[in-house]
């Protein structure tokens, strides 16, 4: 039973076209997260929702954006995709902040052309 | 951030235990260590925590040194499927997990 399902698996989009990912779940959880995983190297943290409470890493790109519209759903936009925004992008909830195990999603991964 | 040090890479063979050790030296009385697996194409996934005592579950046991300066990660035998990159995270019950770059267990048949 899928419990944070992201689609689509696999995404292609051209140099400087917008694309959206998505993120949903059946947690009923009130946290989300949207991650970034380049080739090789370990998942980073783009920004996370506590309910409709927006917080944004500081060092993640004004390119990126989310939306999340209810509980359920999440939306990782990227205004004008570079190649170096080539990744796996990775949802992941939690029940709460805290100590709260995290429940990831098996990604979309995006490649620019 | 706590720091974290791990082995780039372990080998171990299937059946056998496996100890995944990690030094968090700057770890703070009140941070809890985690641990996620990533298995090939797949997202993370958590295994266990513990704040101060050794914990077991059915994935995996943690061992926690005294001091907390370092765990331990015990898969009791291991199987294919347990190759994987693995994760310790100390986490500070805020809001966010901090990835370093973890242990790329393989196993062999």
């Amino acid at each position: 039973d899928a419990m944070v399902i992201q689609n689509p698996r696999y995404q292609v989009t051209q140099f400087g076209k917008p694309v959206t990912l998505s993120c949903s779940q059946t947690l009923n959880h009130n946290v989300m997260y949207w991650y970034q995983q380049k080739s090789s190297q370990a998942p980073k943290l783009l920004f996370h929702y506590y309910d409709k409470d927006f917080n944004n890493e500081a060092d993640t790109p004004d390119n990126f954006q989310s939306r999340r519209p209810n509980t359920s759903f999440c939306f990782l936009d990227i205004r004008s995709p570079g190649l170096g925004d080539a990744a796996m992008y990775l949802c992941a909830t939690s029940r709460d902040y805290g100590d709260y195990e995290q429940y990831f999603g098996p990604g979309t991964r995006l490649t620019v052309t | 951030d706590a720091k974290t040090t791990q082995p780039n890479s372990m080998e171990s063979n299937e059946e056998e235990p496996v100890h995944l050790p990690c030094n968090h030296s700057t770890i703070s009385g009140t941070d809890y260590i985690h641990w996620y697996r990533q298995l090939p194409s797949q997202g993370p996934e958590y295994v266990i925590h513990g704040l101060t005592s050794n914990v077991n579950n059915r994935m995996a046991s943690l061992a926690i040194a005294e001091d907390r300066k370092s765990s331990t990660l015990i898969l009791h035998r291991a199987t294919l499927r347990d190759a994987a990159v693995y994760y310790c995270i100390p986490y500070q019950g805020a809001q966010k997990l901090v990835f370093g770059q973890g242990t790329r267990l393989t196993i062999n048949p």
